[in-house]
């Protein structure tokens, strides 16, 4: 079955320190990736995706992450972490060429951001 | 703003009532999805509706029920409430069902509570 594993449930890190957030996938074939922020009380928000191509991808607020088949893995990354940061990251993935774009979340991880 | 809306924004009822969640897509969105955030279960895909017809199902109860009507618009059904369906829904659009590079936009969700 198709499922998306995100280690770290918390994560704090100082404010201006780098940030990596490990996602890892198990599914037949390489499947659609995604990094999507939730903060507090809003919606889920879009960082990033990966269909094909380059392995790393580029996002919005300075995001980036990196596909790595060998190890099944998306990581996201961010070389200098802003206090707005705070908010939870979801990995997803989407089966990809399937009948359906439905999305399989990850538990997400809560970044914490210290001053 | 991901042009998508919710209501009501928050839902307040009893156990063993009925309600009904609203979700309006993206302009020129034709899919609709529904989703599930809770403490216990995480994000889960409920179901996704395109054009009007059920596209695909996922972890959705018996109780629940959702249609996609012809202004495109969809209708998220719960009934029977129980303490546990107490959640944020949330509902996302695109353009087209599947099989491509398409990315899904989210609302800002509607959270229940089941007292």
């Amino acid at each position: 079955a198709q499922s998306v594993t995100q280690p770290d449930i918390h994560i704090t890190v100082s404010e201006g320190a780098s940030l990596e957030l490990r996602c890892n996938y198990s599914y037949g074939a390489t499947p659609y990736l995604f990094w999507y922020v939730q903060s507090p009380g809003q919606g889920l928000q879009l960082l990033l995706k990966y269909f094909s191509g380059d392995t790393l991808v580029q996002g919005i607020k300075g995001f980036e992450a990196e596909f790595k088949r060998s190890q099944s893995s998306f990581n996201l990354r961010k070389p200098s972490v802003h206090w707005s940061d705070a908010a939870e990251y979801f990995c997803a993935v989407s089966p990809l060429g399937g009948a359906t774009n439905k999305l399989i979340f990850g538990t997400g991880t809560l970044l914490a951001v210290q001053p | 703003d991901s042009g998508v809306t919710q209501t009501p924004k928050h839902l307040i009822t009893a156990t063993g009532q009925r309600v009904t969640l609203r979700c309006s897509p993206r302009s020129g969105d034709l899919s609709v999805y529904w989703y599930q955030q809770s403490l216990d279960q995480g994000l889960q895909f409920l179901i996704q509706y395109y054009n009007g017809e059920e596209r695909a199902k996922g972890n959705i109860l018996e109780r629940f029920s959702a249609q996609q009507f012809p202004d495109l618009h969809s209708e998220l059904n719960l009934s029977s409430l129980e303490l546990g369906d107490s959640a944020l829904y949330f509902c996302a659009s695109s353009v087209e069902a599947g099989g491509n590079t398409d990315t899904q936009y989210f609302g800002p969700g509607t959270r229940l509570t089941v007292l």
